[in-house]
């Protein structure tokens, strides 16, 4: 399996600002996503990230929100805009070959006061 | 939509008792099956999956897991637990030829020394 690095570990952040963060993989993989997962709640796929082109997101995530981008095989980054207590999470990225399992980083945890 | 419900929320076991934990999803169709676990302060691990064969899948660690397709399940079982097991498990789904992944909410199991 793939080792996935991600960028910032945690942070905390005021509201109204932005944070990026950056998921980093040691080998060419075909797809990356970006989760969320809330306090007490699971997993919540935000988008799919795509190289060379605009993400794919899910029902209820806007680009405005969460840009990102995908500039080669290995690198994504999300950024959380104009942030609200709302947005404290774990955000995760996580990679697959096409179709096949996908394996996580270890995640960001993000505070907003 | 896809769901995946897993019932149960928090199991405390004693040491060497044996570990059912329930999951069952709603698609009709083809689906890949996934267990993942998160071990205190780690990510978020692959343990098991099911994409086609023998219903009957081994994971890591002792851990298997049983997909009954009649009852759109894939229950997680290890017959004798011990104190390291002790984490978060989640159960996810993909549809054949499909990337994104549906989680349940998590169970999480504590393991009594």
């Amino acid at each position: 399996s793939a080792v996935i690095s991600q960028k910032p570990s945690r942070d905390i952040c005021q509201r109204g600002t932005s944070l990026t963060i950056q998921c980093q993989v040691d080998s060419q993989v075909t797809m990356m996503f970006w989760y969320r997962q809330q306090p007490g709640q699971s997993l919540t796929l935000i988008a799919t990230a795509n190289q060379g082109s605009e993400a794919t997101y899910e029902s209820g995530f806007v680009i405005d929100k969460f840009p990102i981008s995908r500039p080669n095989l290995t690198f994504s980054t999300l950024t959380v805009s104009n942030m609200s207590p709302e947005d404290s999470s774990i955000y995760l990225c996580s990679v697959a070959a096409a179709q096949e399992t996908q394996y996580f980083g270890p995640g960001t945890r993000l505070l907003v006061l | 939509a896809q769901s995946v419900s897993q019932h149960n929320h928090h199991v405390i076991l004693s040491e060497a008792a044996s570990l059912e934990l329930g999951c069952n999803y709603s698609y009709g169709g083809t689906v890949n099956l996934f267990w993942y676990v998160q071990y205190p302060g780690q990510h978020l691990q692959l343990l098991l999956k099911y994409f086609s064969g023998d219903p009957l899948v081994k994971g890591i660690k002792g851990f298997e897991a049983e997909f009954i397709k009649s009852k759109f399940s894939f229950n997680l079982r290890k017959p004798s637990v011990q104190w390291s097991d002790t984490a978060e498990y989640f159960c996810a789904v993909n549809t054949a030829g499909a990337n994104n992944l549906f989680f349940g909410t998590g169970t999480r199991l504590t393991v009594i020394p």
